[in-house]
Formats: structure tokens, C-alpha cells, sequence
């Protein structure tokens, strides 16, 4: 079975500061991975995705993640966050041929003008 | 505009009044999927369909039914709600699932509380 862990569950950084949140998967064999962002009040929302290919995705409002097989990774980093940044992150596993996508717990950030 | 819609957006009922949300979905998607969001535990599935007339359980489906009988439809029942159904659930939309697929098209949710 597939499962994800983040490992920071609340995350508070001042404006312009570096963000890495951390995603690990358990799942060994070819996967799709995911970021979602959740504004306050809102929907999911997805932010980049990881298929193949170069393992370092570039994804909306300046975010990217770096997929490391060897360590079952795929950490979300954004040099400079801002206010606006504050949300709920998401790391999201869909193994090949599974049906299902498994989402971790979340880590909300909180960025302090 | 392609999205998926859910209704109602908020309810609060009573213990085993039977009810039903709601999803939809105008993007021709085969896969749809229940998630319910809880503090501290993060988004996990309910039940999800990879076609019409195809459900399968995820990995909370206790106390809930779907049905899939036309496509961009999959609404979620409550037969029986009891207060630990109390939650915000989305319903979740995707073109499939397997190699170079499975990104998620959110609904905007349905806050539940069952008193």
C-alpha cells in the first residue's frame, strides 16, 4: 500500500524567508507525485506535479519540488515566501496502476508580513 | 468553465436523518473520488469510481454509499449520519488513473455537522 508523510506539521516563517516542507513516500515502484495548496476557506488546489523526467518540477507562484527516488522524496522549496503563501500544503502519491492517490497529513504555513 | 460542483456547501442535520451531497463534475472525467478532511488527519478517501457503474472503497468508506450511474455524477449518502461524520468532505475529479495521470480536480467542499 501506498502512504506519504510530511514531517512538519506547522511551519512559521517571516516574509522573504526560504520554505522547504518536507514529502516522503513509502511506495518502491513508478509513481506520479503531487503538491496541492488549500488557501483558508478554499479548495484544494494543485500546485505542481512530478510524472517523469527531470526530476526538478517547476510549479505555479513560484514553488518546485525535487523528486529523489533514492530516498523516496519529493520536497516542496520556494526561495522567498510571501504573506500570501499562507495555506495548507499538501504532498500526494499515486503508485502505478493504483487507484488511488493518498494524501499526507498536511503542513499549514503561516507567513508573518 | 470546467469544474466540479458540490452541494450543499454547508448542513447541519441530526443523528440518522439520511442525506445525500451531491458532486458533479463537466469535465468528462472517468475517475471520481469522496475525500473527508479532518484536523490533524489530513484528506483520506472515502470511495472513489473509475467509470460508470464502477465503485470501490477507500480507505474510510464506513457508514457512507456511493453510486455512479452516468458519468459526471457521484454523489455520496449518508444513510444513517452519526457525529463522528462531522467533517468537510470534497468530492474530486480525474481524467484516470495510472502512468502520467491522477492529478485531482477539486470540488469546494461541504461542511457537515451531524448534532
Amino acid at each position: 500500500a501506498q502512504s506519504v508523510s510530511q514531517h512538519n506539521h506547522h511551519v512559521i516563517l517571516s516574509e522573504a524567508a526560504s520554505l522547504e516542507l518536507g514529502c516522503n513516500y513509502s511506495y518502491g515502484g513508478t509513481v506520479n507525485l503531487f503538491w496541492y495548496v488549500q488557501y483558508p476557506g478554499q479548495h484544494l488546489q494543485l500546485l505542481l506535479k512530478y510524472f517523469s523526467g527531470d526530476p526538478l518540477v517547476k510549479g505555479i507562484k513560484g514553488f518546485e519540488a525535487e523528486f529523489i527516488k533514492s530516498k523516496f522524496s519529493f520536497n516542496l522549496r520556494k526561495p522567498s515566501v510571501q504573506w500570501s503563501d499562507t495555506a495548507e500544503y499538501f504532498c500526494a502519491v499515486n503508485s502505478g496502476g493504483y487507484q488511488k492517490v493518498t494524501f499526507g497529513i498536511g503542513t499549514k504555513l503561516q507567513v508573518i508580513p | 468553465e470546467a469544474q466540479v460542483t458540490q452541494n450543499p456547501r454547508y448542513l447541519i442535520t441530526v443523528t440518522g436523518k439520511k442525506l445525500t451531497v451531491t458532486c458533479s463534475q463537466n469535465m468528462n472525467h472517468e475517475y471520481m473520488s469522496w475525500y473527508r478532511q479532518d484536523p490533524g488527519l489530513g484528506l483520506r478517501q472515502i470511495y472513489y469510481s473509475m467509470n460508470v457503474e464502477v465503485t470501490d472503497k477507500g480507505d474510510v468508506p464506513e457508514g457512507y454509499k456511493v453510486s455512479r450511474k452516468e458519468k459526471r455524477n457521484f454523489p455520496l449518502i449518508l444513510e444513517s449520519p452519526s457525529p463522528n461524520q462531522t467533517s468537510l468532505y470534497f468530492c474530486a475529479s480525474s481524467p484516470g488513473m495510472g502512468l502520467a495521470t491522477g492529478e485531482l480536480f477539486f470540488g469546494e467542499g461541504s461542511r457537515l455537522t451531524v448534532l
